[in-house]
């Protein structure tokens, strides 16, 4: 089945910076792949997603990125703002996991002020 | 309904009870999925309903957890003979089938066994 790799595990930023969280997968097949932001105490929430024909997706201050060469998509959040901070999980499905979402880890995202 | 439901929102069991946890999916949906996500982890895959097929049970830890999905809608989650290791808050998630895009999830359920 797809295994889906995450990290950093934790990443901490000043406010206005930029943040990059990357994971890897492993089944080629997979052609789908979402990121979800969850708040404390709430529940994971779909912000953005790509698609295996798109290397590339923007949606104002997030963008995500696919190359399936290397089997690695990553999430980019520029201009970050401390609502930003929360658990980032990055998925993956296609393939024989078709789907069914895997997910990465999670990392914990926080902007200081 | 206008989002995925999961009731109750919290429940304390007594270890060695069974349990039952209710989900809801947004209506038309027809593939609902259940996952597992213990304090500061990740998600943790149960099952997955996908409209009359037979469900993947593969993410199942035990045969003390069962699910069932009734007339492709309503799903039940049961966990028998609860231990702590089950505590954890359950996650319920609906969407429109295979390659429809991403997951509607429900605010969870905390099980806590004390």
């Amino acid at each position: 089945g797809e295994n889906v790799e995450q990290h950093p595990s934790t990443l901490s930023v000043q406010e206005g910076d930029s943040a990059v969280i990357k994971c890897t997968y492993s089944d080629s097949a997979s052609n789908y792949f979402p990121w979800y932001k969850q708040e404390l105490g709430k529940r994971p929430q779909l912000i953005i997603d790509i698609r295996s024909n798109v290397g590339e997706k923007k949606d104002q201050r997030i963008a995500v990125t696919l190359n399936k060469t290397a089997k690695h998509f990553s999430l980019h959040i520029t201009e970050t703002q401390p609502e930003d901070s929360a658990v980032y999980f990055c998925a993956a499905t296609g393939g024989t996991s078709y789907g069914k979402l895997t997910f990465g880890q999670g990392t914990i995202l926080t902007v200081h002020p | 309904g206008a989002g995925v439901s999961q009731s109750p929102s919290n429940k304390v069991t007594e270890k060695g009870k069974d349990v039952e946890l209710r989900c809801d999916p947004i209506s038309g949906h027809t593939a609902l999925y259940w996952y597992r996500q213990s304090l500061g982890q990740g998600l943790e895959f149960l099952i997955y309903f996908q409209g009359n097929s037979a469900p993947d049970k593969s993410g199942l830890p035990s045969d003390r957890f069962s699910a069932e999905r009734t007339g492709g809608s309503v799903s039940t989650l049961t966990i028998q003979r609860t231990q702590q290791e089950d505590s954890a808050v359950y996650l319920c998630a609906s969407s429109s089938g295979q390659g429809a895009g991403g997951y509607t999830f429900g605010s969870g359920t905390r099980l806590t066994v004390v």
